[in-house]
């Protein structure tokens, strides 16, 4: 069965902290992966997308990895801000037919003054 | 601005009642989505459309009907509401190949 299961599942971290947040997905045949931000009340927000062939991204202080491997990723945040505080959803795309996307359950991170 | 508008953001519903949830997209997008999103569960794909005119049936597909008339709107339908339909409801669209979903703002619906 395809799956996303993400790590914790929520988080509470001071502002300016580093932080890292897990996935670990048993998806096949698998296309891409991706980090999501989602805000409170809000529609989710691509972070980063992944081919199998990459093994980190950045987005300004957002860096994902990828080991294919042992089918694990991770999203690393790095001198955290208020503004972080919100969902980080890892979703990871199977290939082939329609745009089929697994969707992990999302890590709640909140970022204290 | 470009982007997916839902409406309407909020409602409150009495069981076996009509609800359409409108989505519009002024990305010309060929794809969209219907995904609904519950507590402690990750978006679960309800209905998609690859293109004007066609549709198909995702994970969680009953007891929801959707149209795509054209390439900008894609409702989503329940003819009979029941309180497990309370959810949040987002609708997304993408290009043919997939490479990024944009999400709506939302819908939350409550079913009583």
């Amino acid at each position: 069965k395809n799956q996303v299961e993400q790590s914790p599942q929520s988080l509470i971290i001071l502002e300016g902290k580093n932080c890292t947040l897990q996935c670990n997905y048993t998806v096949s045949p698998f296309s891409n992966l991706r980090w999501y931000k989602q805000d409170t009340g809000r529609g989710p927000v691509s972070l980063t997308i992944m081919t199998f062939s990459e093994n980190t991204k950045s987005n300004g202080r957002y860096t994902a990895t990828l080991d294919a491997d042992t089918k694990q990723s991770s999203l690393h945040i790095t001198a955290s801000q208020l503004s972080d505080s919100a969902s980080y959803i890892c979703v990871v795309s199977v290939s082939g037919g329609y745009n089929k996307l697994i969707f992990g359950a999302g890590t709640r991170l909140a970022v204290h003054p | 601005i470009a982007g997916i508008t839902q409406a309407p953001t909020s409602q409150i519903l009495a069981a076996g009642r009509r609800m359409t949830l409108r989505c519009t997209q002024d990305m010309r997008h060929n794809a969209m989505y219907w995904y609904r999103q519950d507590l402690g569960l990750g978006l679960r794909l309800i209905h998609y459309s690859n293109t004007a005119g066609t549709t198909g049936k995702g994970e969680v597909p009953d007891g929801y009907s959707v149209s795509r008339a054209n390439t900008d709107d894609f409702p989503l339908t329940l003819a009979s509401a029941v309180p497990s339909q309370t959810s949040v409801y987002f609708c997304a669209s993408s290009d043919s190949r997939g490479t990024q979903q944009f999400f709506g703002p939302g819908t939350r619906l409550t079913v009583l």
